[in-house]
């Protein structure tokens, strides 16, 4: 199996700063991973997806990080706006199947 | 967004009573799912369907039971609900095709048992 946590449940950034969150995982042999953003009353969002053979992959204002050594992950937002507020959670899929597990969420607020 | 809807968005129902919820999808994706969502947990799957008539379990499917007659509907029934199943509901929908792909979710039916 897997587990999946979050190392912060709430997150607050100015407008304009960077934001970052992370995730940590269990399993080595998860290969890919994904990062939603979930607004209140709306289901999962994509935002950005890397597999295993990747430590760094980059989208407009988002950055994803992969370490595989310590099974860390973290999303960079660049630039933060008010609306980027929401619940941003990561997604790992291990090698052996095609179920994902979720981490809990960190919920980011904007201050403007 | 991708083409998924889920019916009802909303249901307040007894326990004991049966109840289906609905996804349909307008992608013709291989793949669909229902996940629960609650407070301090991750999603978790309940069930999936890898094609017609062809389902399987998730780690929460005690409970829960689901059918896919047609490419674009998959069904999500509590044949006999319990207050432990007040939960958001989220069906998901993805083509893996030869390598990993994310998967996209309807925007939830949030479901209350008294």
């Amino acid at each position: 199996g897997e587990s999946v946590g979050l190392h912060l449940p709430t997150l607050s950034v100015q407008e304009g700063d960077n934001s970052i969150i992370n995730c940590a995982y269990s399993n080595s042999a998860s290969d890919y991973f994904i990062w939603y953003k979930q607004e209140s009353g709306k289901g999962p969002q994509f935002i950005i997806d890397i597999r295993s053979n990747m430590d760094k992959r980059q989208g407009q204002r988002v950055t994803v990080l992969l370490n595989k050594t310590v099974k860390h992950l973290s999303l960079q937002i660049a630039a933060t706006q008010p609306g980027d507020s929401a619940v941003y959670f990561c997604a790992v899929l291990t090698n052996t199947g095609n179920q994902f597990y979720f981490g809990t969420g960190t919920s980011l607020t904007v201050i403007p | 967004d991708a083409g998924i809807t889920q019916s009802p968005r909303h249901k307040v129902t007894e326990t004991g009573t049966p109840v289906t919820l609905r996804c349909h999808q307008t992608e013709n994706h291989r793949y669909m799912y229902w996940y629960r969502q609650d407070p301090g947990h991750g999603l978790r799957l309940i069930h999936y369907s890898y094609g017609v008539k062809d389902t399987d379990k998730g780690e929460v499917s005690d409970g829960y039971s689901v059918s896919r007659s047609k490419t674009e509907d998959f069904l999500l029934t509590l044949e006999s609900a319990t207050s432990s199943q007040t939960s958001v509901y989220f069906c998901a929908i993805s083509d893996p095709g030869q390598s990993n792909q994310p998967q996209h979710f309807g925007d939830g039916t949030r479901l209350s048992i008294l």
